[in-house]
């Protein structure tokens, strides 16, 4: 079985302060994970994964995220925010077998950046 | 491209009435997925297809709910009869190798 948590429901910063939404999974092998961000009344849209090879993944936006393996977390981070960064964040986890991606999610982070 | 389409966007029906909820995925993607979003449970897989054969229902809540992919660009999600309780947004996803790409979503309300 795999399973994502993310344990801040809502985290607040202020516009061009570094942020930091956390994610930790549990996945027996080795996992591909990935961030989601869903504007208000949009569907999810892909910020970036990660595979295999470096630990620093960088996606859209400006966003990056650091796979650590001995903690079993996969940080979505950004140096500067911007008020248009707020919105709901998830990080999801799947083993792609060759049975598919199965993507599990976790109950995503509401990012809210404020002037 | 222009992404994964979904439609209707929103859909309000009465309980007991069949919801069709339609999929066109990327073309030339060969898996195609069906997730539900509700504020209780999140976002929760459905089902999903490969190459239009149905892999994995075991979302599938009940018997109530059924989906096909009669091919490659097209897939449907009917619940017959509706409740109240289906009340979701449901998205429709498809990909081709690691990255999964969603549709914007059909909005339904039970009422």
């Amino acid at each position: 079985a795999q399973s994502v948590a993310q344990p801040e429901d809502q985290v607040n910063v202020a516009e061009g302060n570094p942020l930091t939404v956390k994610c930790t999974y549990s996945v027996s092998g080795n996992p591909y994970l990935f961030w989601y961000v869903q504007y208000p009344n949009r569907g999810l849209q892909f910020l970036l994964k990660y595979i295999t090879g470096d630990n620093l993944v960088k996606g859209s936006y400006g966003f990056e995220a650091e796979f650590n393996k001995s903690q079993t977390s996969f940080h979505l981070k950004k140096p500067s925010a911007l008020v248009s960064d707020s919105a709901l964040y998830f990080c999801a986890v799947s083993l792609f077998t060759g049975g598919g991606n199965k993507l599990t999610f976790g109950t995503g982070t509401q990012l809210k950046v404020e002037l | 491209d222009a992404g994964v389409i979904q439609s209707p966007r929103h859909e309000v029906t009465e309980m007991g009435q069949e919801v069709t909820l339609r999929c066109k995925p990327i073309s030339g993607h060969d898996y195609l997925f069906w997730y539900r979003q509700t504020m209780m449970r999140g976002l929760e897989l459905l089902i999903y297809f490969n190459n239009n054969v149905p892999i994995d229902d075991s979302g599938m809540p009940e018997d109530r709910f059924s989906a096909k992919m009669p091919n490659a660009s097209f897939s449907t999600l009917k619940i017959q009869p509706s409740e109240p309780r289906d009340s979701a947004v449901y998205f429709c996803a498809s990909s081709f190798g690691h990255t999964i790409y969603f549709g914007e979503g059909s909005w339904l309300t039970v009422v």
